[in-house]
């Protein structure tokens, strides 16, 4: 079945840079767009960035351009998501989610999220 | 940038009853629009697509309607799993945007 399992969390000072991985298996993972979505603690859904399958087209949303880079290994199956100059804004739990299937941007597989907290 | 309000933001609701969820975009949508399930301490997951989709193994007392700019989920029969935090999202241009939630709880 389609696993989705984020690493790199942690707790990080401000200014400091990160990055989350996230593990892909149970589906052709070269296939599928991928996507970051992140949820501050006890707020909602907040959607990131995708990089489609060519690993070389992504699109951010406005407040994450600069600061965020997103990029995928196709060998490892593997996304990550690069974070920089990290504010108290960016505690939240980033989730590496799949696309239904191409095209169709809804998520049908979600990681368990990766808790990162910038204090 | 599409905005997605969803009303309200907490429904009591006592459990075999049924609930409405509305979800509102800024601008038409067309019929793009998905609904998410997160209960407490779970990642989101996927209900309905394409506005009226059910997912695969999603039961049939929940669905979807609206087009345009006016949405509704209706869960009917409520089930204590059923308890939780309902968010739709705008699948229609970028950037995908989610509406802030409705807590479902038990009255």
């Amino acid at each position: 079945q389609v696993q989705l399992v984020e690493s790199g969390g942690g707790v990080v000072q401000p200014g400091g840079s990160l990055r989350v991985s996230c593990a892909a298996s149970g589906f052709t993972f070269s296939r599928y767009s991928m996507h970051w979505v992140r949820q501050a603690p006890g707020k909602g859904l907040e959607w990131l960035v995708v990089i489609e399958i060519n690993g070389a087209t992504t699109y951010y949303a406005d407040s994450m351009k600069g600061r965020f880079t997103t990029s995928r290994d196709h060998s490892k199956n593997t996304l990550y998501l690069q974070i920089n100059s990290l504010t108290p804004d960016d505690t939240a739990i980033y989730y590496c989610v799949k696309e239904f299937e191409n095209d169709k941007w809804f998520f049908d597989h979600w990681g368990q999220g990766a808790l990162v907290i910038v204090s | 940038e599409i905005v997605m309000t969803q009303s309200p933001a907490t429904l009591s609701v006592s459990p075999g009853e049924s609930a409405t969820l509305s979800c509102r975009a800024s601008q038409s949508i067309s019929s793009n629009l998905a609904w998410y399930q997160q209960k407490r301490g779970q990642a989101p997951s996927l209900l309905i697509y394409g506005a009226s989709t059910r997912a695969t193994g999603i039961p049939a007392r929940f669905s979807g309607s609206g087009s345009g700019t006016e949405f509704t989920l209706t869960i009917s029969s409520l089930q204590p799993e059923d308890f939780a935090v309902y968010y739709c999202q705008q699948h229609y241009n970028w950037p995908l945007t989610f509406g802030g939630g409705t807590k479902v709880e038990i009255k």
